[in-house]
């Protein structure tokens, strides 16, 4: 059975660095474009970054670039998110959530298996 | 960046009536690449509707999806009472980024 269990929130300074994982199980990772999805309190879901299978390369959304780093370990069948620079509008629920395919076909992209969240909430 | 709006806010309907849900793109974009989310509280977001109109595996055939170039609609026809949630619909076909739209919540009348 497919499975993503997401891990590695808690509470962090502004300023400060987290870094999630999400473990999976019942698929290899590697194999498909892989991605985090964030839900701040009572908000709506937003497109955070994105890991293509095989080559790797990394997208992300402009609210987080240059301070997130998406990666994955094959050999663990992991993927994690290298939150760094945080911010008080960066508390917000995560996702991992798996594509439907590898990245390279567009029609492929969008979201069919989610974990279930780890809750990251930034504050002094 | 597509920006897609949806509507209304918020939709209060009976069991056993019909939803009709909106998502509308502030441009056109490849294909018919959206897809519909479910979320109930305290849960993750599961996919109802891809490209458009194609349900994912175990959704049951009320929900239907519709629409192309900038004008999608999800409809749930004969609500259950599981079906009280909120919607998103996302756009992957001028990605990145992937972007989602704000949410319809669907509650008991």
């Amino acid at each position: 059975e497919l499975q993503l269990l997401e891990s590695g929130g808690g509470l962090v300074q502004p300023g400060g660095s987290l870094r999630l994982s999400c473990a999976a199980s019942g698929f290899t990772l590697s194999s498909y474009a892989m991605n985090w999805v964030r839900q701040a309190p009572g908000m709506g879901l937003e497109w955070v970054s994105s890991i293509r299978a095989g080559i790797g390369t990394t997208y992300y959304a402009d609210s987080v670039k240059g301070r997130f780093t998406v990666s994955r370990d094959s050999a663990e069948n992991t993927l994690y998110l290298q939150m760094n620079s945080l911010r008080a509008d960066d508390t917000a629920v995560y996702y991992c959530a798996k594509g439907r395919g590898g990245w390279s076909t567009p029609g492929n992209r969008y979201f069919d298996s989610w974990g279930r969240g780890t809750l990251v909430t930034v504050s002094a | 960046e597509i920006v897609l709006t949806q509507s209304p806010g918020t939709l209060s309907l009976s069991p056993g009536e019909r939803a009709t849900l909106s998502c509308r793109a502030s441009q056109s974009f490849r294909s018919t690449y959206l897809a519909w989310y479910q979320q109930k509280p305290g849960q993750a977001p599961r996919l109802l509707i891809y490209d458009a109109s194609s349900r994912a595996t175990g959704i049951p055939d009320r929900f239907s999806g519709s629409g192309s170039g900038t004008d999608f609609t999800l409809t749930i026809s004969g609500l259950e009472p599981e079906d009280f949630a909120v919607y998103y619909c996302q756009q992957y076909g001028s990605s990145p980024p992937i972007t989602f739209g704000q949410g319809t919540r669907l509650e008991i009348k």
